[in-house]
């Protein structure tokens, strides 16, 4: 098993430009989460899946969209893109809704945004 | 709003030693508590999870969990540079949200 796989590691935006980062897990889990992470600051819930075809905002919705047309993938869409939006984000999987389930983590995305 | 805090650190012990991280939440109905340890430009791993009130041991780690103070710890013990990261508190306040505390930095000199 590969895990929770993203791409891309890195990139660099201009303003206003879109981008969408992905985010693949063979785990079979249901539910999947994005986060970003700024420096010396926890993980913040931007949107969560907790399966195909079912999405919801979380803490920092605002700027992002999601789609979860399959188990497996959950991309995260980043329409006109603004400096607040550098971040690093994290991709992650549980396999259901139990609240004793660890979470599993991709290796992250570095977005700069100039 | 239901928060995670923890001591941003940085903690910085000697090789050998016991290094203590704490964390308090605030949302009395949370039922599960994990500790994730992050290295610098990588992502978080599990290393302790705990449910019920006392102490869980893994190794050289140990998990506390006090409910009614609303209180859960970690201690590394014989704690090595290799420890050396930000260690993530997290909470499970019901179904499948968690909610991540900002981390202690740990710093292990040799």
């Amino acid at each position: 098993n590969a895990g929770v796989t993203q791409t891309p590691k890195f990139r660099i935006l201009k303003i206003g430009q879109s981008m969408t980062l992905q985010c693949t897990q063979d785990m079979n889990h249901n539910y999947m989460y994005w986060y970003r992470q700024d420096p010396g600051m926890g993980l913040k819930l931007i949107y969560y899946s907790v399966g195909a075809g079912i999405t919801d905002k979380g803490e920092v919705p605002n700027g992002y969209n999601v789609s979860r047309s399959t188990t497996e993938d959950f991309p995260l869409r980043l329409e006109l893109a603004a400096p607040s939006q550098t971040s690093v984000y994290f991709c992650a999987s549980i396999l259901d809704g139990s609240s004793y389930n660890e979470q599993f983590f991709g290796p992250g995305t570095r977005l700069t945004v100039l | 709003q239901k928060e995670v805090e923890q001591n941003s650190g940085p903690l910085s012990v000697p090789e050998g030693a016991i290094a203590s991280l704490n964390c308090t939440y605030s949302d009395r109905g949370s039922q599960s508590f994990f500790w994730y340890r992050q290295y610098s430009g990588k992502s978080p791993e599990l290393i302790m999870s705990i449910y019920s009130n006392g102490d869980k041991e893994d190794g050289r780690f140990t998990a506390q969990l006090n409910k009614a103070s609303q209180y859960v710890s970690l201690l590394i013990r014989d704690s090595q540079p290799s420890d050396s990261a930000t260690y993530l508190c997290a909470v499970n306040t019901g179904g499948f949200k968690t909610i991540f505390g900002a981390g202690t930095r740990l710093f292990v000199k040799a």
